[in-house]
C-alpha cells in the first residue's frame, strides 16, 4: 500500500518550451502532496506544499510563475516548469501524506 | 530555519561491518525524527522514526535513538549487507506552527558495501 506515482520518470525538452510532471497517489488520498527538487549528491529541497483544491504554498526563493503546481483531486498533484532553461534540469521527487509522507521515484528532467 | 547536518559520505563498509551514520538537527519546537532511505533507481522509503526523546526507532536491523539534549539521531546497524547499499537521508519533521508536517531533509550519505 501507500504507493506514488510519477510520470514521466525522464523528459527532455528543448529551452523556452513547457513540461508538465505528474504525481499520483495509487491506492490512498491525500490532502497534502509536496514537490522536491534534488540536485546531484545534494540534499533534497522543498519547492511546495500543496493542498486539494487550493493554491499552492512556495518556498522561499521558489518562482511560483515559473513551477505552476495543480492539486485538483485527492490523488492526482501536477507541477508544470513554464519556459524551461537548462538550469531547471534536475529531478524533481514529489511526495504524498497520509498518515506518513511517501514519496514517488522521481522525473529527471534536462532541459537542452 | 531548521537544518540538519548528516555525516558526509560517501562510506564503504564490507559485509557485516557495524554502521554508524551521524546525524545532528536544529529545529524549532519539538519535531518528530525520520531516517529515509533511496535505493537505486526508486523512489525514499522511511526506514524508522521516533516521535519524542528517548524513543527509539527501528526497522530491518537499522536503529536510532531520539537524544534531545544531544540533538541527535543516529543511524546505527550491527551488520550491513550489499542489499543495505544505497542513501541514507535524516530528516526531522517540524512540529506545529505553519510548518506543520514539513521535513527538512539532510545532505544524504552514500553508503556502499562490498561482499
Amino acid at each position: 500500500g501507500a504507493v506514488v506515482s510519477q510520470h514521466p520518470s525522464w523528459v527532455i525538452c528543448k529551452s523556452g518550451t513547457s513540461v508538465k510532471i505528474e504525481c499520483r497517489s495509487l491506492d490512498f488520498q491525500a490532502t497534502t502532496m509536496f514537490w522536491y527538487r534534488q540536485f546531484p549528491k545534494q540534499s533534497l529541497m522543498l519547492m511546495a506544499t500543496s493542498n486539494e483544491g487550493s493554491k499552492a504554498t512556495y518556498e522561499q526563493g521558489v518562482e511560483k510563475d515559473k513551477f505552476l503546481i495543480n492539486h485538483a483531486s485527492l490523488t492526482l498533484s501536477t507541477l508544470t516548469v513554464t519556459s524551461a532553461h537548462p538550469e531547471d534540469s534536475s529531478f524533481y521527487i514529489c511526495s504524498a501524506r497520509a498518515y506518513e509522507q511517501y514519496f514517488g521515484p522521481g522525473t529527471r528532467l534536462t532541459v537542452t | 530555519g531548521d537544518s540538519v547536518t548528516q555525516m558526509e559520505g560517501p562510506v564503504t563498509l564490507s559485509e557485516e561491518a557495524f554502521l554508524t551514520i551521524n546525524c545532528t538537527y536544529t529545529a524549532t519546537g519539538y519535531p518528530s525524527l525520520f531516517w529515509y532511505v533511496q535505493y537505486p533507481g526508486e523512489g525514499l522509503q522511511l526506514l524508522l522514526k521516533a516521535t519524542k526523546a528517548d524513543d527509539k526507532g527501528s526497522n530491518k536491523g537499522f536503529e536510532a535513538t531520539y537524544r534531545k539534549e544531544t540533538t541527535s539521531f543516529h543511524l546505527e546497524k550491527g551488520s550491513v549487507q550489499v542489499s543495505d547499499s544505497a542513501v541514507y537521508f535524516c530528516a526531522p519533521r517540524t512540529a506545529g506552527g505553519t510548518s506543520y508536517g514539513k521535513l527538512t531533509f539532510g545532505q544524504g550519505t552514500i553508503l556502499t558495501v562490498h561482499p
